[in-house]
């Protein structure tokens, strides 16, 4: 079974910081990473892929990926209450194209 | 240009019966993948459609099927239906690039929520 593991939180930080959100996957072929937003009631909305090992930047969203400790992350920078959402990782499963989605993580930013 | 299409919004249903959900993808996407997604849980992938060719299917009972039309639309069908099937169904659509490469890249409609009595 392949994993995608995520904090289910909730993560707390002040409005302004830093939030880091951590997701690790179990499938070492796995090429392409992705982050989704999901306000709650609300369908996943597609923030960030990256598919090469480093840091990929967009706006105040920064997503880093290290392969060879199967690692993904999404930093978000000067974090608004607007912010406040589940933060699901997903992983392009080998050459299909079906996405394995981890559990999501809660971010709340507090004014 | 819209995003993705999908009908209805809620329904809700008895055990035992059957039920057709549709999507139709944002225009120029080929592509169209289903995912159940029940409450606390990240998506599951029921089923994925390029030019109407099934490409791939996750660990789901063959009460589901789907289909996708000459039009690139799709439906997804869940037959005898049970309590547990109670979820969020979400259609995500994506394209290829100019040369055949693949964008895998998936972007997701606002879902049907399935409520089973």
């Amino acid at each position: 079974q392949k994993e995608v593991e995520q904090n289910s939180g909730p993560l707390s930080v002040p409005e302004g910081a830093i939030a880091s959100l951590n997701c690790t996957y179990s499938d070492r072929v796995s090429q392409s990473f992705f982050w989704y937003r999901q306000y709650s009631g609300k369908s996943p909305e597609l923030i960030m892929s990256i598919y090469s090992n480093g840091d990929k930047e967009d706006g105040r969203f920064t997503a880093q990926l290290n392969k060879a400790s199967q690692y993904v992350s999404l930093l978000i920078r000067d974090s608004q209450p607007s912010d406040s959402a589940t933060y699901l990782c997903a992983v392009r499963e080998g050459s299909g194209y079906a996405l394995n989605f981890g559990k999501g993580t809660s971010l709340l930013v507090t004014p | 240009d819209a995003g993705v299409t999908q009908s209805p919004t809620h329904l809700i249903k008895t055990r035992g019966q059957h039920v057709t959900l549709r999507c139709s993808p944002i225009s120029g996407h080929k592509s169209v993948s289903w995912y159940q997604q029940v409450l606390g849980q990240g998506p599951q992938f029921i089923f994925q459609y390029y030019e109407k060719e099934e490409r791939g299917r996750g660990n789901f009972p063959d009460r589901f099927s789907a289909r996708q039309f000459p039009n690139y639309s799709s439906e997804l069908n869940v037959n005898a239906l049970l309590l547990g099937d109670s979820a969020l169904y979400l259609c995500a659509s994506s394209f290829r690039l100019a040369g055949g490469i693949s964008s895998y890249e998936q972007y997701f409609g606002p879902g049907t929520r399935l409520t089973v009595t």
